[in-house]
């Protein structure tokens, strides 16, 4: 399979923490994209960086990418209750028609 | 409002029974998708079609049959259910596949007895 691997599988924070999950992958990427699903609901698009980003911003979340590790990671910085949920990277690999390709997820359990 | 629309929510049916799960979109996005969500399996891809009248297997395509006559619908089709195809499925459609974001449906939960 060429799924990105989540890192970790679980984690559980309190709330005004920061949190950091990982996403490492297999070939080379035109991009990776991280989305986040609240338990049971469809997964909602947070972020996208290209192959030749290396970092990217949205309001509270910092996305990484580092082509030559083949790794990514996204920050969520100053955690809220609400942001209590999955996390999933998606790759789209070269020669993948466009197709993406999800990771497992990381449970992020944001405690109050 | 931009969304994927998927029906029904949930769905329990008998072995063998066909069943097709709709899904819609209403922002002309050329490319669908579905995906079926399974616990320590994540998200794997059973159908996708890049545009009209164009459709190609996922990873996961046995037992599952697709067409994509119109722009804006992507249904999703079970002949014969079984019990392992009891799951949770997403329906997702992008401009123009993974150059861009995809946007999913709410889901659907179907259970196979």
């Amino acid at each position: 399979s060429q799924q990105g691997e989540e890192d970790p599988q679980a984690l559980s924070i309190q709330e005004g923490e920061n949190a950091t999950m990982n996403c490492s992958y297999k070939t080379s990427i035109n991009n990776l994209q991280w989305y986040r699903q609240n338990s049971g609901r469809g997964l909602v698009h947070l972020i996208l960086i290209r192959s030749n980003e290396r970092e990217k911003h949205s309001g509270r979340l910092r996305v990484t990418l580092d082509t030559s590790k083949k790794s990514s990671s996204l920050l969520i910085t100053a955690s809220r209750a609400a942001d209590t949920a999955s996390y999933f990277c998606a790759t789209d690999y070269r020669g993948s028609q466009g197709n993406l390709i999800f990771g497992k997820g990381t449970k992020l359990s944001v405690k109050p | 409002e931009a969304q994927v629309t998927q029906n029904p929510r949930y769905l329990i049916t008998v072995t063998g029974k066909k069943l097709t799960v709709t899904c819609s979109q209403n922002m002309n996005h050329e490319y669908m998708s579905w995906y079926r969500q399974d616990p320590g399996l994540g998200l794997r891809q059973i159908y996708y079609s890049m545009n009209v009248e164009v459709t190609d297997k996922g990873d996961v395509p046995e037992g599952y049959k697709v067409s994509r006559k119109e722009k804006r619908n992507f249904p999703l089709i079970l002949e014969s259910p079984s019990p392992n195809q009891t799951s949770l499925y997403f329906c997702a459609s992008s401009y123009s596949g993974g150059g861009y974001g995809y946007t999913f449906g709410s889901g659907t939960r179907l259970t196979v007895v």
